[in-house]
């Protein structure tokens, strides 16, 4: 299995500014992903973070807004960009491998913007 | 377009009592189904997917390809139980196999 830490755990931003959040995984993965999660609604894939180049996005999410970087097979980073009330949600970092190709996910980043 | 429906946002059974979690599915090919399970303050957890045919903690889900279901069953609901419980699914796409979650179902046992 992989363990799947991220930082910050819960953040409050201002309307405008960006927060970056990183994503560790105890183990080397083949896949990593960037999920949202908006109050009372399901998991919405965001991108699909690719090790040493561009993220893939899942329409309505652009790179400009939500860039992604994977420098190596274990670690992410997501940053949302200038930030409105509408981003606030939990930010999933998820990853999969293993033998049995399963899916893990992150404990979530809690966003907040005023 | 390939999409998962959990119709319940909320089911409440009382404990000792079966426990039945619908979803269904569209999906052009053959699906490779999941459920996921969220207790409180915990993170997102895989309960079981439908290519293993095992039962955990008392769960089954039986793939149905004619009624495109794959519902979440339990003979006796425990009080802990209570979750947040996600179907999902495989979908194939350009960019590799990406999971697509339906809107969750709260499952409240009570005593």
């Amino acid at each position: 299995s992989a363990v799947i830490s991220q930082k910050p755990s819960r953040d409050i931003c201002q309307r405008g500014t960006s927060l970056t959040i990183q994503c560790q995984v105890d183990s080397q993965v083949t896949m990593m992903f960037w999920y949202r999660q908006q109050p009372g609604q399901s998991l919405t894939l965001i991108a699909t973070a690719n090790q040493g180049s561009e993220a893939t996005y899942e329409s309505g999410f652009v790179i400009d807004k939500f860039p992604i970087s994977r420098p190596n097979l274990t670690f992410s980073t997501l940053t949302v960009s200038n930030m409105s009330p509408e981003d606030s949600s939990i930010y999933l970092c998820s990853a999969r491998g293993g033998d049995y190709n399963e899916q893990f996910f992150g404990p979530g980043t809690r966003l907040t913007v005023l | 377009a390939q999409r998962v429906t959990q119709p319940e946002k909320l089911l409440s059974v009382f404990k000792g009592a079966p426990v039945e979690l619908k979803c269904n599915y569209s999906y052009s090919g053959s699906p490779e189904l999941f459920w996921y399970v969220q207790y409180s303050r915990q993170r997102l957890q895989l309960l079981l997917r439908h290519i293993s045919r095992e039962s955990i903690k008392g769960f089954t889900a039986d793939l149905n390809k004619g009624e495109t279901s794959f519902h979440l069953k339990k003979p006796f609901a425990q009080e802990e139980d209570s979750a947040m419980y996600y179907c999902a699914l495989i979908r194939l796409t350009g960019g590799g196999n990406k999971l697509t979650f339906g809107t969750g179902t709260q499952l409240k046992v009570e005593l």
